[in-house]
């Protein structure tokens, strides 16, 4: 079944405790991009890769980490958490940029 | 840069018809239309790539303005499976590539 996988699903977490949300795809995707969620703003792109080893920042990429090392696994990493990034993340991947996206199932961060 | 979707909220009836606009200040390349539903991933429904085009399945409908930068979603014969939130994603032309932003969503509930 084609898929992209999160995890945790949910997440509480100090403030300043580094923290990885991973994300993993099993169709070959090339493109994939991290996003958060908050009421009324929509989807907002953080940081995306267009393959192995090639990342770039989204729309709001302050405060957050990627790595591309294997074209199936795409983590972000906060690596000292505020409370402002308390939100609801998802991971989602496509054949290449510009294509319709397949989205993990999300990933809800707290930071107190 | 965020597209801007239109009505932000709608009530239905089960077996009435609906319209979401986007519209975009952008030229754009592409016009995507997503599903969420309260507590899950969004969903992708259908892109649209040409100005002009319009695409559906069952009875639900896109259509793309490129020269007035602008997709309407239509929603025919409402179900109750139809409720959730509605996000169009715009792409465009940024550095050479294709970038989707999307939207703040367009709430639809539909009541039996």
């Amino acid at each position: 079944e084609a898929q992209v996988t999160q995890n945790p699903r949910y997440l509480i977490t100090v403030t300043g405790k580094k923290l990885t949300v991973t994300c993993s795809q099993n169709m070959n995707h090339e493109y994939m991009s991290w996003y958060r969620q908050d009421p009324g703003l929509g989807l907002r792109q953080i940081y995306y890769s267009m393959n192995v080893e090639v990342t770039d920042k989204g729309d709001v990429p302050e405060g957050y980490k990627v790595s591309r090392k294997e074209k199936r696994n795409f983590p972000l990493i906060l690596e000292s958490p505020s409370p402002n990034q308390t939100s609801l993340y998802f991971c989602a991947s496509s054949l290449s940029r510009g294509l319709g996206a397949f989205f993990g199932q999300g990933t809800r961060l707290t930071v107190v | 840069q965020q597209p801007v979707q239109s009505p932000q909220a709608v009530i239905l009836r089960e077996g009435e018809d609906a319209v979401i606009n986007c519209s975009s200040s952008k030229a754009l390349y592409s016009v995507h239309w997503y599903r969420q539903k309260h507590g899950e991933a969004p969903i992708f429904l259908m892109i649209l790539l040409k100005g002009g085009e319009q695409k559906g399945h069952d009875k639900i409908s896109a259509s793309f303005n490129e020269k007035k930068q602008q997709s309407s979603l239509y929603l025919t014969a409402s179900q109750l499976s139809y409720s959730g939130t509605y996000f169009c994603g715009t792409g465009f032309n940024s550095g050479g590539y294709q970038k989707v932003t999307f939207g703040t969503g367009t709430k639809l509930q539909v009541i039996p």
